[in-house]
């Protein structure tokens, strides 16, 4: 069975700190898609960045970095200078290749608070 | 590029009613997921739809029905409500290529039933 853990519930740092959320997943496919997505106040989750098992390479966008390490099925994410606008809900997700089709379980999400 | 559009964005409804939600998918994608966000339970997978045809389905009673249309729009039926339907019902459409399967998200609709 395939499963999304995220055991930071809530982290609170101060602008500019770096924050690092974990994700570790589990699954059985050789074939599958990890995603990061964040949920602002306003409700709408916005996708971040897609994975896929094959490629292990870690990923920078900005502020934001990626940590994907198959060892110990973990897919960190790292916000450098955290800023009062990153302030969210951030749900890692899991996503198998089913035959026809994909299914996605989400994790139960780090709410992040940075204050200014 | 339009997004993915839920309507309505706020509904609310009384025991034993039934609702209808809608969602219009990105144009061009084809699957459309539906989730239940709630606090207790966070976002958890009800069903998904391509080209017509439900492929994947949830751990949810049979209370729960939705269908997609040839233009790909997805309706989500809940019948006989209970008060813990109460949620933000989330919609996401993909393209649903092997590699491209990222999920983009409606703003969802927020059921109350009290």
């Amino acid at each position: 069975a395939q499963k999304v853990t995220q055991a930071q519930t809530e982290i609170s740092v101060v602008e500019k700190e770096d924050v690092t959320l974990d994700c570790v997943y589990e699954t059985r496919d050789t074939t599958y898609y990890l995603f990061w997505y964040k949920q602002p106040p306003s409700g709408e989750l916005v996708f971040l960045i897609r994975r896929n098992s094959f490629d292990e390479q870690n990923e920078i966008s900005g502020r934001y970095s990626w940590n994907f390490q198959k060892s110990t099925s973990s897919f960190n994410f790292t916000i450098t200078a955290s800023q009062v606008v990153d302030s969210a809900v951030y749900f890692c997700a899991l996503s198998e290749a089913l035959t026809g089709g994909f299914k996605t379980i989400f994790g139960a999400g780090t709410r992040l608070f940075v204050k200014a | 590029k339009a997004g993915v559009t839920q309507t309505p964005r706020y509904l609310i409804k009384t025991r034993g009613q039934q609702v209808t939600l809608s969602c219009s998918p990105i144009s061009g994608h084809r699957s459309v997921s539906w989730y239940q966000q709630t606090p207790g339970q966070g976002l958890q997978f009800l069903f998904e739809y391509f080209s017509e045809t439900q492929r994947n389905k949830g751990n949810f009673p049979g209370r729960f029905s939705g269908r997609q249309f040839s233009n790909s729009r997805s309706e989500m039926n809940v019948s006989t409500l209970e008060l813990g339907d109460s949620a933000l019902y989330l919609c996401a459409s993909s393209l649903a290529i092997r590699g491209l399967n990222e999920q983009f998200f409606g703003p969802g609709t927020r059921l109350t039933v009290l």
